[in-house]
C-alpha cells in the first residue's frame, strides 16, 4: 500500500527557517517525481514545488522561488522541503504527493500524505 | 500561468439528484500530439487530504464510484455526480497538469439540500 508521511511542521517566527520531511513506502520511490502542495487555513490548494525522480530538476511556484528548496534522498525514500525566510502567508498545511506516473508527464497528485501544519507567526 | 476557474463556488443538491461542477482554464490543456486533456479532479472532505477522482479529464480512478464522471476538452470541463449520496459532501477541485505551475481551481463546496 502506497503511503506518505510528512513531518517537521510547527510554529515559527517570520524570517526563520523550517525543514519538512516526507517518508514514502509501498512503491519504488526513486522512480517517481514528487511534489509539495500547500493549503492555507480554510483556503484552496496551491502547488509549491516538484522534483524529478533523480533530483536533477526542480520547479517552484513563483510565491516560494528563492526561499524554498525541494530535495530528495532516494536511498531513504525521503522527500524534503527546506523553507527559508518564512512569511505569515506561508502558514498552512503542507502535503507531499506523488506524481501520476514515473515518466513525469502526468503531474496529477496521487496519493497525498496527511499533511503537516506550518504556522508562521510572531 | 494557466488560471483555473470553477463554477459555482458552492452548490446544494438533494440526495439522489445530479450535481454538476464546471471548470474553465485560461488556455487549452489539450496536448494535440496525444489528444489528451491534462486535467484532474479531486475530492477533499473535512480534515482529510484531497483524493484523486479523475485524470485525463474523464478517466475515473480505480475504486471511485461510477456515479462520478468527467467530461470536456480544451478549456471547458465538467465533473458530474449522477446521483448524490451523503458521503459525497466535500470540496471539489480541478487541476491542470499541462504545464507548471500546476494550478488548481478555487474549489466548489458541495452540500446536501
Amino acid at each position: 500500500q502506497v503511503h506518505l508521511v510528512e513531518s517537521g511542521g510547527g510554529v515559527v517566527q517570520p524570517g526563520k527557517s523550517l525543514r519538512l520531511s516526507c517518508v514514502a513506502s509501498g512503491f519504488t520511490f526513486r522512480s517517481y517525481p514528487m511534489h509539495w502542495v500547500r493549503q492555507a487555513p480554510g483556503k484552496g490548494l496551491e502547488w509549491v514545488a516538484v522534483i524529478s525522480y533523480d533530483g536533477s530538476h526542480q520547479f517552484y511556484a513563483d510565491s516560494v522561488k528563492g526561499r524554498f528548496t525541494i530535495s530528495r534522498d532516494n536511498s531513504n525514500n525521503a522527500l524534503y522541503l527546506q523553507m527559508n525566510n518564512l512569511r505569515p502567508e506561508d502558514t498552512g498545511v503542507f502535503y507531499c504527493a506523488r506524481a501520476g506516473d514515473a515518466e513525469g508527464t502526468s503531474n496529477w497528485f496521487d496519493p497525498w500524505g496527511q499533511g503537516t501544519l506550518v504556522t508562521v507567526s510572531s | 500561468d494557466i488560471v483555473m476557474t470553477q463554477s459555482p463556488d458552492s452548490l446544494a443538491v438533494s440526495l439522489g439528484e445530479r450535481a454538476t461542477i464546471n471548470c474553465k482554464s485560461s488556455q487549452s490543456v489539450l496536448y494535440t500530439s496525444n489528444n489528451k486533456n491534462y486535467l484532474a479532479w479531486y475530492q477533499q472532505k473535512p480534515g482529510q487530504p484531497p483524493k484523486l477522482l479523475i485524470s485525463w479529464a474523464s478517466s475515473r480512478e480505480s475504486g471511485v464510484p461510477g456515479r462520478f464522471s468527467g467530461s470536456g476538452s480544451g478549456t471547458d470541463f465538467t465533473l458530474t455526480i449522477s446521483s448524490l449520496q451523503a458521503e459525497d459532501v466535500a470540496v471539489y477541485y480541478c487541476q491542470q497538469y499541462y504545464s507548471p505551475p500546476y494550478t488548481f481551481g478555487q474549489g466548489t463546496k458541495l452540500e446536501i439540500k
